[in-house]
């Protein structure tokens, strides 16, 4: 499974568009790109899930470029809620998640 | 729909003594997890279940950590003999076909 790479942190305003990148550069032909949203004593919550293009639903969206080597979670207006920590995997039909540490996000008012 | 069920959500425990922790994951899903989370990392997969046969456990301990999913519905995750580096919050999950992975809110270990 490819390994990704995420900033650790980021800090951002309340009512603002945070894009998170992640960057998978050895993304398999058959790999899916998942993010996923962790709140403090609480497990993983799945977002947004896309191979290709741009996904988007009523949480986010997901642009993946052609090369597919790198994605981008968008989370619009963003509140004081947002405040988790969200993960970028990479998997493929095993099932499999790996994940990694995460982008820290702190939503201030 | 129901989600993950875990027990119990916190465990106290000496180091040396013996925990087991239960899951029960989404109806239907084949496919059940248990992650090891570590306070400031992510999740570590310990075992991946498919069914009730076991897909991958490379990362479970196994002279200590033991898992079974009888039926292929509940799991039991054990410990014997904990350690103090055994703390942490040890998640369950489950997959639907689309791979999308629930978790069930975990189980808070501490071993003094």
């Amino acid at each position: 499974l490819a390994k990704t790479t995420q900033p650790i942190s980021m800090d951002s305003y309340e009512g603002q568009e945070v894009n998170i990148t992640c960057s998978h550069n050895n993304i398999a032909t058959n790999d899916y790109i998942t993010w996923y949203q962790q709140f403090p004593s609480q497990g993983p919550r799945f977002i947004i899930q896309g191979y290709k293009t741009k996904v988007t639903n009523e949480v986010a969206s997901l642009f993946i470029p052609a090369d597919r080597k790198s994605s981008t979670l968008s989370l619009p207006r963003v509140s004081l809620s947002d405040t988790a920590v969200y993960y970028c995997l990479v998997g493929d039909s095993s099932y499999k998640l790996i994940f990694g540490s995460g982008t820290r996000l702190l939503v201030r008012p | 729909e129901a989600g993950v069920a875990q027990s119990p959500r916190y465990k106290i425990i000496e180091k040396r003594q013996s925990v087991a922790f239960w899951c029960n994951p989404i109806s239907g899903h084949a496919t059940l997890y248990w992650y090891q989370q570590i306070l400031g990392q992510g999740p570590k997969l310990l075992i991946q279940f498919q069914n009730n046969g076991v897909v991958d456990d490379s990362q479970l301990p196994k002279d200590r950590f033991s898992a079974e999913r009888l039926k292929g519905v509940d799991s039991t995750l054990k410990i014997q003999p904990a350690k103090l580096e055994d703390s942490a919050v040890y998640l369950c999950a489950s997959t639907n076909p689309s791979y999308e992975q629930y978790f069930g809110p975990g189980t808070r270990l501490t071993v003094t």
